[in-house]
C-alpha cells in the first residue's frame, strides 16, 4: 500500500543524545514535511522540502535539521535532544509544493528524559 | 495573531445521525481550508478542502461550508458511522511570507467525535 513509513514508532531517549527519525514515501511526491504534535498546541511545522535537494525552515526549526538527498527519504535529526522535544512527530507529503499535506505517516512518539 | 479554534471539544452522536463540527478562524487572508481526521495512534488523514472563493464543497458523505463573513468553517458528516469516531481538526492556509515558499498551515486543536452504535 502506497504511503509514508516512519521509524521508529516510538523511542525513549536520554537528553543530550543525537537521534534521527526516518521517513520514507513511495508516492514520488515532491514536497515533504515534518510536524510535531503537542497537546494544546496542535500540529506545528518543523521543516519542509519542496523537492529533492532543497529544504526550508518551518515554524519551530530550532534544534532540528533535515536533509533531502532523494525524492523518497526525508530524515529529521535532533542533534542534542532536550526534554522540550518530547512530542509526537509526523512526516507528511504532497504531490506538489505549496499544496496542503495530503498524506501523513503514523508518527514517531519520542520521549526525552 | 493567527489562530484556528474549535467551538466544541467533544461531540457525541448516535449512529445514523448527521454530525456537524465547527471551526472558527481569524486570518481573513487565508486562501484555503482543510479538514483532517485523526484516529487514535494514527496520523492525520485528509478529508476535504475548500478554497476561499467557495462557500460549499461536497464529498462522499461530507460537506464543508465556509462563511467568510463570520470566519466560520464547518464539516458536516451525513449518516455518521462508528468508523467516523476520531478527532477532527481544521487547518487554514496563509500564503508564504517573509521569503517562505510554502503555504503556512495553522491547525486547530480538534474536536473529538464519538459515534454510539
Amino acid at each position: 500500500i502506497a504511503g509514508i513509513t516512519q521509524a521508529p514508532t516510538s523511542q525513549i531517549l536520554a537528553a543530550g543524545r543525537r537521534m534521527t527519525l526516518r521517513c520514507t514515501q513511495d508516492m514520488r511526491h515532491n514536497a515533504m514535511y515534518w510536524y510535531r504534535q503537542d497537546l494544546g498546541l496542535g500540529l506545528r511545522l518543523i521543516h519542509y522540502s519542496n523537492t529533492a535537494g532543497t529544504t526550508g525552515k518551518g515554524e519551530v526549526p530550532d534544534g532540528y535539521s533535515v536533509s533531502r538527498a532523494n525524492t523518497d527519504d526525508f530524515p529529521l535529526t535532533l542533534a542534542s535532544a532536550v526534554p522540550s522535544q518530547t512530542s509526537v512527530y509526523f512526516c507528511a507529503s504532497s504531490a506538489r509544493q505549496g499544496e496542503q499535506p495530503q498524506h501523513f505517516g503514523d508518527g514517531t512518539r519520542l520521549s526525552i528524559l | 495573531g493567527e489562530s484556528v479554534g474549535l467551538h466544541l471539544p467533544t461531540l457525541s452522536v448516535q449512529e445514523g445521525d448527521n454530525s456537524i463540527i465547527n471551526c472558527a478562524y481569524s486570518n481573513s487572508a487565508s486562501d484555503y481550508f482543510i479538514w483532517y481526521k485523526q484516529e487514535s495512534g494514527k496520523g492525520p488523514q485528509f478529508i476535504i478542502d475548500i478554497r476561499s472563493n467557495m462557500d460549499k464543497r461536497q464529498g462522499q458523505r461530507v460537506t464543508v461550508l465556509l462563511n467568510k463573513t463570520v470566519k466560520h468553517l464547518s464539516l458536516q458528516i451525513a449518516a455518521t458511522q462508528p468508523g467516523d469516531s476520531a478527532v477532527y481538526f481544521c487547518a487554514e492556509r496563509s500564503q508564504g511570507a517573509g521569503g517562505t515558499s510554502y503555504g503556512k498551515l495553522t491547525f486547530g486543536q480538534g474536536t473529538i467525535l464519538t459515534v454510539h452504535p
